[in-house]
């Protein structure tokens, strides 16, 4: 199993509600990312967790807020959106973070704030 | 951190080897090459890796230029399904700024 599983595949929320996105991997893999992608842009990364830790938060606003529950599982929180934060977001992971292991990543949640 | 730097677009023909360069002039002795690309409306897919030697599998080739100041990804023979973004990417060993895309190469595959 390489699959990289994301729920929901979209996502319509209104500026008030929270809700959150999930990202679920059994390879084993122990680093697990987030990233949030614009129309015609690159991915950016958000978030990175290693061994259920967060290692690095690219300053992202406090609206977004990650968790790592177990070595299998990564959410995203979402509370008080901006219509701004309108994007892809892509969940990845890899086997650990000594650069020579391949990445796998999910086919995102794509989130409408309205 | 160390940059990578491709030409937005390139073109190519059907069932034509294609060469997309890589540019990362500032790479440290540990940073691993990477490539990943991505078709419309999925997720990135990872094609290759190498760190000083060329590398080969079943989908591309890797050359990686001597001072490792840039690199090339070969395509043996372009198909329709291979039109992407071609993202080249610096892979930090033992850090935690990982896969840190650039802007990347769109290419168009011709018939």
């Amino acid at each position: 199993d390489t699959e990289v599983t994301q729920t929901p595949k979209h996502l319509v929320m209104g500026m008030t509600n929270k809700k959150s996105l999930k990202c679920e991997q059994h390879m084993g893999h122990r680093a697990m990312y987030w990233y949030k992608q614009k129309a015609k842009k690159p991915p950016e990364l958000m978030f990175v967790y290693s061994y259920e830790k967060l290692s690095i938060n690219e300053s992202v606003p406090s609206r977004f807020s990650p968790e790592c529950p177990n070595s299998s599982l990564l959410n995203l929180h979402l509370h008080a959106l901006q219509p701004e934060d309108s994007a892809l977001y892509l969940c990845a992971s890899s086997q650990s973070l000594d650069g020579n292991t391949e990445a796998f990543f999910g086919q995102g949640t794509r989130l409408t704030v309205v | 951190d160390a940059k990578t730097t491709q030409p937005n677009s390139m073109e190519s023909n059907e069932e034509e080897p294609v060469h997309l360069p890589c540019n990362h002039s500032t790479i440290s002795g540990t940073d691993y090459i990477h490539w990943y690309r991505q078709l419309p409306s999925q997720g990135p897919e990872y094609v290759i890796h190498g760190l000083t030697s060329n590398v080969n599998n079943r989908m591309a080739s890797l050359a990686i230029a001597e001072d490792r100041k840039s690199s090339t990804l070969i395509l043996h023979r372009a198909t329709l399904r291979d039109a992407a973004v071609y993202y080249c990417i610096l892979n930090f060993a033992g850090s935690a700024r990982q896969l840190t895309f650039g802007s990347g190469t769109q290419l168009t595959v011709l018939p």
